[in-house]
């Protein structure tokens, strides 16, 4: 079983629709995990951060966490063209300290 | 405030020789780790450098190898280029205190794109 596991995708999502991303993961007793959005040839950016179970909100952004499943997702609100990248789920894996990544999911927002 | 900053941006090697990839952390930051991203894959983790030691290290041969100097700044040393090595490499900082919050949160420079011939 991998680390972290995504959808490859693409997703295709209407302009003005929700996203949804979903991230799965290995290590039971990791606490911090996080979103990254990568543009194609651009490095990766955070987006969001979240240590807690339940929801997190940043504007449009709204992480969700489920220690209990080992679930990690992201919904994107009001979808927008520049949406439109490979986002990247990351876990700090409790046993040794490293950040992890999943492969990605490329989200394609439809105009 | 510099972020990370990565040199060269690009480069193009043949196989079995050698390449040396060079990084400078965000300012206030101390820890620098170093990711193989393969063209539609993740990031994987290479190695992690932290008061000029190595602290953790991924699944990569000893090909791989790396060096902290004491202004924080790092460097990736790959020997016998392989064409499997072709990809892109990026370097994260982030502030080692965070760590054991949890809160350790990676910046990430624009990255050096290695392609082997």
């Amino acid at each position: 079983q991998k680390e972290v596991e995504q959808n490859s995708g693409p997703l295709s999502v209407p302009e003005g629709a929700i996203a949804s991303l979903n991230c799965t993961y290995s290590d039971r007793g990791s606490q911090s995990f996080f979103w990254y959005r990568q543009y194609s040839g651009k490095s990766p950016e955070l987006i969001m951060s979240i240590y807690s179970n339940g929801d997190k909100e940043d504007g449009r952004f709204t992480a969700q966490l489920n220690k209990a499943s080992q679930y990690v997702s992201l919904l994107i609100r009001d979808s927008q063209p520049s949406d439109s990248a490979t986002y990247l789920c990351a876990v700090l894996l409790n046993r040794d300290d490293k950040i992890i990544f999943g492969k990605g999911t490329r989200l394609h927002i439809l105009p | 405030d510099a972020g990370v900053t990565q040199s060269p941006t690009h480069l193009i090697k043949t196989r079995g020789q050698q390449v040396t990839l060079r990084c400078s952390p965000k300012s206030g930051h101390d820890t620098v780790s170093w990711y193989q991203q393969a063209l539609g894959q993740g990031p994987q983790f290479i190695f992690q450098y932290y008061e000029e030691e190595e602290r953790q290290r991924g699944n990569f041969p000893d090909r791989f190898s790396g060096h902290q100097f004491p202004n924080y700044s790092s460097e990736l040393n790959v020997n016998a280029l392989l064409l499997g090595d072709s990809a892109l490499y990026l370097c994260a900082s982030s502030l080692f205190e965070r760590v054991f919050s949890g809160a350790n949160v990676l910046t990430f420079g624009a990255g050096s794109r290695l392609t082997v011939l």
